[in-house]
């Protein structure tokens, strides 16, 4: 059984970063099977993909056009675990945060607990 | 960019059977998957491939998926079903989800 625990500060102030962390136990962030997603929801926007990271034999990275500018995903194999790095926030970007796992069936099989990141004004 | 719709709101009486669509250009072309969250959880997954279950999810959830229409299906439905209901595709090398649909269980 695949377990997310996420990690990160719930309030960051407007133009700075935001920094995420999501350690994974049952599975390896080296899988080349599965894949390391970053999706938020929010009242106004719904439930939005931001991107993921996956290792088939080299590093991947995919990212929502909303937010390429602005998004790093990375992974940490010494760890086991991936990140979140979201620049130049903005209170739209406020919003709860999961980090999620997929094994290639085309849906997101296991969720983290979920994270309330505030941006402030 | 590609879009999924949901109704607001569905409802239903225990012991009846729901159906929740979610509409999309061709979606009968690509693989939908639906999503259970109740309050304060995370989604969980429910049906993924159009039709399949994931290992614990009663079988009175069942999906299809044909032309323009994904449909969520929970026969005899249960008080403890009551929740929203999201759908979701992939559009090339991104991921759409549907608005949502609460389902209510009178």
């Amino acid at each position: 059984q695949v377990q997310l625990q996420q990690s990160g500060p719930g309030l960051v102030k407007s133009s700075q970063t935001l920094s995420l962390t999501c350690a994974i136990s049952g599975d390896s962030v080296s899988s080349f099977t599965a894949a390391w997603n970053w999706i938020r929801q929010s009242p106004s926007r719904g439930l939005e993909w931001l991107g993921r990271t996956y290792y088939r034999s080299k590093w991947y990275n995919d990212y929502a056009v909303s937010v390429q500018s602005r998004i790093t995903i990375n992974p940490d194999t010494s760890k086991n675990q991936f990140s979140l790095q979201l620049n130049s926030v903005t209170p739209e970007d406020t919003a709860v945060y999961y980090c999620v796992g997929d094994w290639g069936r085309f849906a997101f099989d296991y969720w983290g607990q979920g994270s309330l990141v505030t941006v402030s004004s | 960019s590609y879009e999924l719709s949901q109704p607001p709101s569905v409802s239903v009486s225990p012991g009846q059977t729901a159906i929740i669509t979610c509409s999309g250009d061709f979606l009968g072309n690509r693989y939908a998957c639906w999503y259970q969250q109740k309050p304060g959880r995370s989604p969980l997954l429910v049906i993924y491939q159009d039709v399949k279950r994931p290992s614990g999810i009663p079988e009175r959830f069942s999906g299809s998926n044909s032309g323009n229409t994904a449909t969520l299906t929970i026969s005899g439905t249960q008080a403890m079903d009551e929740a929203d209901y999201y759908c979701q595709a992939w559009d090339s090398s991104s991921v759409v989800f549907g608005g949502g649909t609460k389902l209510t269980v009178l």
